[in-house]
């Protein structure tokens, strides 16, 4: 059983398109992260969210705590976008991540 | 201001040895926190540490271990090494409460048990 599921697994998009990874849980949280993690392994947190709605350049991230559902949109979607997308929650003490979804963007 | 840094990022390392992984913290930063990524599993978490101790622990054997000492700075630690402890091991630090603050991670150790 998972506890967090995350997707597509996989996505390639042409520059330009508009994206949406999907991260869905099981429990209620407090919190939930979205990261990524280019080729070559080095992590970086793009949005902690608790509720509603956080932007940050051409990225958006949403989460509805009744659904149990978060969402990452890139918009007018780059080449440099391509790397791995998580969702990590936290659920008790225990954190559980997504198994990722890998973004290629072509030019 | 200068990253969470990891040393050393490689390490190989043969069945039944041990190994110790350090991780120096952002400056000001009180909570380091240890994950393990693999290709089967994904990422898991090992464990946090804040103010030198242990919080949380994920569910991992009691080969793997780890301190924080009082400048944040953190080790694991693990023993009896298996072929399936292999694997890129991060740590990240944050302000406070792991999940309730922005993480920061490191590059990372990439662990080889031949």
């Amino acid at each position: 059983k998972n506890e967090v599921e995350q997707s597509p697994q996989n996505l390639t998009a042409q520059e330009g398109e508009f994206i949406t990874i999907n991260c869905s849980y099981s429990v209620g949280i407090s919190a939930l992260h979205w990261l990524q993690q280019h080729p070559g392994g080095g992590i970086v947190s793009l949005f902690m969210l608790s509720s509603g709605k956080k932007k940050h350049g051409r990225l958006i991230a949403t989460i509805n705590i009744q659904e149990k559902h978060s969402s990452l949109h890139i918009t007018a979607s780059h080449p440099r976008d391509s790397a791995v997308y998580i969702c990590a929650v936290n659920i008790g003490n225990q954190f559980y991540f997504g198994t990722g979804t890998s973004l290629t963007v072509i030019p | 201001k200068a990253g969470v840094t990891q040393t050393p990022r490689y390490l190989i390392k043969t069945r039944g040895q041990q190994v110790t992984l350090s991780c120096s913290p952002i400056s000001g930063h009180r909570s380091v926190s240890w994950y393990q990524q693999t290709p089967g599993q994904g990422l898991q978490f090992l464990f946090e540490y804040f103010s030198e101790t242990q919080r949380n622990k994920g569910n991992f054997p009691g080969r793997f271990s780890g301190r924080q000492f009082s400048n944040s700075r953190s080790e694991m630690n693990v023993s009896t090494l298996e072929l399936g402890d292999s694997a890129l091991y991060l740590c990240a630090s944050s302000l406070d409460w792991t999940f309730s603050y922005e993480q920061y991670f490191g590059p990372g150790t990439r662990l080889t048990v031949t």
